[in-house]
């Protein structure tokens, strides 16, 4: 049983491009989540998807854009890179969108902008 | 807004020791707590997820305590091994979670 996969695992872009990261939650879980975690400091929330629906979302721009697929695999796309935008992104999933599930995370992305 | 905070930022102990850190709150509006460990190289797991009614958890060497009136939740491990050695993070969940900036362990043998 597959875990929660993420892809590209390293990615290097350059200030003002468009970058897509990619998610598959574990299997049976149907809610996905992402965080940006820069150096020094614990993961940030930037959203959750259910239903192919945004529900939550964290202090992010909007240069920080989802989508849930029927499959439940998530996509996040960041716009206009800045060099803050430099981090680890995880990807987490869980069986709902209850408080009391626990998160299941990926790898990660370890996205550079230059 | 929740705002979490841990300590110590990073803490070494020795193999067989005992230790523990904290992970405090400043109010208690949020549905669960939870716990997870991160090993280099690895994705963060979850150790545990305290509601607020809930006592304390416990799994084999590693366990944890809330007290949501003072406003802090214990982790606790026994007899620290070398592959105990990891960031502890702690994560609160009200709107949606909040992570603190986590508890570097290491345990040398």
């Amino acid at each position: 049983d597959a875990g929660v996969t993420q892809s590209p695992t390293h990615l290097i872009k350059t200030r003002g491009q468009q970058v897509t990261l990619r998610c598959s939650p574990k299997s049976g879980h149907d809610t996905v989540s992402w965080y940006q975690q820069a150096l020094g400091q614990g993961p940030q929330f930037i959203f959750q998807y259910y239903e192919e629906e945004e529900r939550q979302r964290g202090n992010f721009p909007d240069r920080f854009s989802g989508h849930q697929f029927p499959n439940y695999s998530s996509e996040l796309n960041v716009n206009a890179l800045l060099l803050g935008d430099s981090a680890l992104y995880l990807c987490a999933s869980s069986e709902t969108v209850a408080t009391n599930e626990k998160l299941f995370f990926g790898s990660g992305t370890q996205l550079s902008v230059l | 807004i929740l705002n979490v905070e841990q300590s110590p930022q990073s803490l070494h102990v020795q193999e067989g020791d005992s230790t523990n850190f904290t992970c405090s709150f400043p109010s208690s509006n949020f549905y669960a707590l939870h716990w997870y460990r991160w090993e280099t190289a690895k994705s963060p797991e979850a150790l545990f997820v305290m509601t607020l009614n809930g006592d304390e958890k416990k799994k084999g060497r590693i366990s944890a305590t809330l007290n949501t009136k003072e406003g802090y939740s214990y982790l606790y491990i026994k007899g620290s091994q070398p592959e105990d050695s990891a960031t502890y993070l702690c994560a609160l969940y009200g709107q949606n979670f909040v992570f603190g900036p986590g508890t570097r362990l290491s345990v040398l043998p």
